[in-house]
């Protein structure tokens, strides 16, 4: 069966730092990825999806992922944190539906 | 434009109550989703409706009836809720129901029952 993994609750990061927010998938076929970030109070904004094609995705709000196959993972990564990117990140994969993960909550501190 | 609207933001209703949410895109998008969203936790799929029609129905309680009249409307009647029916809604569309379609999401409906 398909499942996700985002091994971290939470992650904190100074602002202006790098950060990076972890997803490790487990699939039959061919994977199609998703991240997903949610405000506070908000509903789920999509930030960005690997299909097929380059292992570097590009997305909204300054943020990249990367999809890695050999370790089965696609993690989200954002060059220098901003305080407004503190907020809950799902990962997600797509089987018949989208299979999420728990959830990984980014603190970025001033 | 990628955007789904809610409406109400906010409902709080009692358990004999009757109310619908509604949800509304304007996309062209063909499949339409209701999510169900307990705090900090990922959305479970409750529905999804393709071209019109239920394709899916996640063994939602019959208390929940989804109703889709055309489609760029998609609505959730509520009727004899339970407290622990208290949730996050989130309606969702995407162009279809492909393995690659983006699901884009509503802000919500924050649903408390009495």
């Amino acid at each position: 069966a398909q499942s996700v993994a985002q091994p971290e609750d939470q992650v904190n990061v100074a602002e202006g730092n790098p950060l990076t927010v972890k997803c490790t998938y487990s699939v039959s076929g061919n994977p199609y990825l998703f991240w997903y970030v949610q405000y506070p109070n908000r509903g789920l904004q999509f930030l960005l999806k690997y299909i097929t094609g380059d292992n570097l995705v590009k997305g909204s709000y300054g943020f990249e992922a990367e999809f890695n196959k050999s370790q089965t993972s696609f993690h989200l990564k954002k060059p220098s944190a901003l305080v407004s990117d503190s907020a809950l990140y799902f990962c997600a994969v797509r089987d018949n539906q989208l299979i999420w993960g728990a959830g990984t909550k980014l603190i970025i501190k001033p | 434009d990628t955007e789904v609207t809610q409406t109400p933001k906010h409902l709080v209703m009692g358990m004999t109550n009757k109310k619908s949410l509604k949800c509304e895109q304007h996309m062209g998008h063909r499949a339409m989703y209701w999510y169900k969203q307990k705090a900090k936790k990922p959305p479970e799929l409750m529905f999804v409706y393709s071209y019109e029609k239920l394709s899916i129905n996640e063994s939602v309680p019959s208390r929940f009836s989804p109703e889709c009249p055309n489609s760029s409307l998609l609505n959730l009647h509520l009727h004899a809720l339970q407290p622990e029916d208290s949730a996050l809604y989130l309606c969702a569309s995407s162009q279809g129901e492909r393995i690659t379609d983006t699901q884009y999401f509503g802000p919500g409906t924050r649903l408390t029952v009495l």
